[in-house]
């Protein structure tokens, strides 16, 4: 059951900043975002993660909305290195372990 | 350098063969997962271990078996019962609980002919 609604795919502009949407209205109260992305055929690699507060790192900044009910990840100035698939989750699931489930994420394409 | 390591890369086996894929970790982390992923799909959740010498079914488990002797390992056998085994295979590893992040190795793609 997708617990996040993220769009399929999106384009930037190398050099500009991407801005990469996440719906999660179901989200609990003990249940934080993380973001992860995929480069083709290599394991995910963590981003970042928040629960309630904005978060920023060396990698990207999260924004979380005040009701908790969406995000977004920045990727300040994004490269040709960053086009990849960037997945929004909540969790992490208790009844699994932690573990973290993953959807379809979108699919970010940075063009020159 | 510290990290967590699937190994091998490709792998090839014919069908009705099992085969086990390796999955270290020198993270000292609790928490070890096994995911697989089809192609423009996400990852589904095939077992996990919270601590040594036990592990429990994930969402599709059937098929394959792991075993969890040691910490830094997490071996996962597909067995000639997995009817659909090729794919694309990942480990993880965390503290295990809320507010931490796991840490993938870079998979091993199987095929199966």
């Amino acid at each position: 059951d997708a617990k996040t609604t993220q769009p399929p795919s999106m384009d930037c502009a190398e050099g500009r900043a991407a801005n990469l949407p996440c719906n999660h209205s179901t989200i609990s109260g003990n249940e934080y975002v993380y973001w992860y992305r995929q480069i083709h055929s290599q394991g995910p690699q963590y981003i970042i993660h928040g629960l309630k507060n904005n978060e920023t790192n060396e990698m990207a900044s999260l924004i979380i909305t005040e009701d908790r009910k969406s995000s977004t990840l920045i990727l300040p100035h994004a490269t040709l290195r960053d086009t990849a698939v960037y997945y929004c989750i909540v969790g992490p699931n208790s009844n699994s372990g932690y573990a973290l489930n993953f959807g379809k994420g979108t699919s970010l394409l940075v063009t020159p | 350098d510290g990290g967590i390591t699937q190994s091998p890369k490709y792998l090839f086996r014919k069908e009705g063969q099992n085969v086990t894929l390796s999955c270290e970790q020198n993270l000292n982390h609790d928490a070890m997962y096994w995911y697989r992923q089809d192609p423009g799909q996400g990852l589904r959740l095939i077992y996990y271990s919270q601590i040594v010498n036990d592990f429990q079914k994930g969402d599709i488990a059937e098929g394959y078996s792991v075993s969890r002797e040691k910490k830094e390992s997490f071996p996962l056998t597909v067995t000639s019962a997995q009817k659909n085994p090729t794919a694309f295979y990942l480990c993880a590893s965390s503290f295990g609980g809320v507010n931490t992040e796991a840490f993938f190795g870079q998979g091993t793609r199987l095929t199966v002919v």
